[in-house]
């Protein structure tokens, strides 16, 4: 199994640009999650989703974040307007959950940088 | 919801020595307690995990025990060589709940 695919790895926009980050989950796993990673405010979890559905939003920053899941095998983090404080890196994580709850694997991440 | 508190922020050991880092969890209903390793510019990596339903689970040089009562849970890292310095990160989870709360990280430096 090839892991989480995220695309692009890394990323350089000016400011006001839109940004979209791709992510392909592990295959047979039903939940993705989103996160951005700072060293000022360490791992934080923006949105994630279950059966494609999204469950809970409520760490996307504001209105200039969303994102989508259109099927089981790809998520968009998109960023429209980007702003500098917008740079970070984004992780996509996808598990399995059934019953019980199952780790999670990260993908490589996108290292965001905004000018 | 969750809180998940880790400590400490950093920590220094000798190559050989054992590191310890300690996390604790609010809510009495999580369940669900994986520990991740992060490197450098790479991506957080499970190391272990552990169910309520055990007090501790050990894997070659790293550990984790796990106090329901005291709602706090542990990782051990034993013989420490360098390739263990990275950031090392707790999480709390329940059973239906997908999510995962995470701590706040601990920089792990062995110093050869």
């Amino acid at each position: 199994d090839a892991g989480v695919i995220q695309s692009p790895r890394h990323e350089v926009t000016e400011m006001g640009q839109e940004v979209t980050l791709r992510c392909k989950p592990i295959s047979g796993h039903n939940s993705l999650f989103w996160y951005r990673q700072t060293m000022m405010r360490g791992l934080e979890l923006l949105i994630y989703f279950n059966n494609n559905v999204p469950i809970d939003d409520s760490g996307m920053p504001e209105d200039r974040f969303s994102a989508k899941m259109p099927n089981a095998s790809f998520s968009t983090l998109k960023i429209q307007p980007s702003e500098p404080r917008d740079s970070a890196v984004y992780f996509c994580a996808s598990s399995f959950t059934a019953v019980i709850q199952e780790t999670q694997y990260f993908g490589p991440g996108t290292r965001l940088l905004v000018l | 919801g969750e809180n998940v508190e880790q400590h400490p922020s950093t920590l220094s050991v000798q190559e050989g020595d054992s590191a310890v880092i300690k996390c604790t969890y609010s809510d009495s209903a999580s369940n669900y307690f994986p520990w991740y390793k992060q490197e450098l510019g790479k991506r957080p990596q499970l190391i272990i995990d552990i169910r309520s339903n055990v007090g501790e689970k050990k894997d070659q040089r790293i550990a984790v025990t796990l106090n329901k009562t005291a709602k706090h849970f542990s990782l051990h890292i034993t013989e420490t060589q360098p390739e263990d310095s990275a950031v090392y990160f707790c999480a709390a989870s329940k059973t239906g709940a997908n999510n995962l709360f995470f701590g706040t990280g601990t920089r792990l430096t062995v110093i050869p």
